[in-house]
């Protein structure tokens, strides 16, 4: 089954400096890949997510890039504020009823110091 | 948007728990997920016009329902102190895994 991994697991930058979150995924199959950033006691909030016919997707502040050959996708947080401090999560999808196939990275913890 | 009930639930292990989750509105599709304190969340099944479209690596003893109006129940029977997580519903407007998901605010099951 898919299994997906995910780089650094706590990342503190100074306010104002970019944050990268990099994840790797199994599955070649994997077509949809979302990126969640949870705050604590609250639930997951989509801020991105990217298909496997994009190479990059940007969003103001946020962009997600896809390399599918090399099986890996990452999450850059420019111009980070406080408020960016939260627990991101990737995750990969392969859309069919095969087994294990929306799966989770175990998260990122990222701490924007002021 | 996506709502769920309980909060918050304390639970003996061996007793069986329901959870309930009300969709976001013009969602069809609802996903449920464990997640373990410091864990990603974990696909445990999702519905689809009330029949199961894909399920992950969990238990039989894992079971769900989607009503008419699409709001969703999840089961679990004879509870162990593994149980104990984050329970959290998701809705998505079409069909499958590939839709994007909205997330209710979760169930803190405690089994003791």
């Amino acid at each position: 089954g898919e299994n997906v991994e995910q780089h650094p697991s706590t990342l503190s930058v100074q306010e104002g400096d970019s944050a990268v979150i990099k994840c790797t995924y199994s599955d070649s199959a994997s077509n949809y890949f979302p990126w969640y950033k949870q705050e604590l006691g609250k639930r997951p909030q989509l801020i991105i997510d990217i298909r496997s016919n994009v190479g990059e997707k940007k969003d103001q502040r946020i962009a997600v890039t896809l390399n599918k050959t090399a099986k890996h996708f990452s999450l850059h947080i420019t111009e980070t504020q406080p408020e960016d401090s939260a627990v991101y999560f990737c995750a990969a999808s392969r859309g069919d009823n095969y087994g294990q196939n929306f799966v989770f990275g175990p998260g990122t913890r990222l701490s924007v110091l002021p | 948007g996506v709502t769920q009930s309980p909060t918050h639930l304390i639970k003996t292990r061996g007793q069986q728990v329901t959870l309930r989750c009300s969709s976001q509105s013009g969602h069809n599709t609802v996903s449920w997920y464990q997640q373990a304190l410091g864990q990603g969340p974990q696909f445990i099944f999702q519905y689809y016009r009330k029949e199961e479209n894909g399920r992950g690596n969990f238990p039989p003893r894992f079971s769900g329902l989607q009503f008419p109006n699409d709001s969703s129940e999840l089961n679990v029977n004879a509870l162990e102190l593994d149980d104990s997580a984050l329970y959290l519903c998701a809705s998505s407007p079409g069909q499958g895994l590939t839709d994007t998901q909205y997330f209710g605010p979760g169930t803190r099951l405690t089994v003791l």
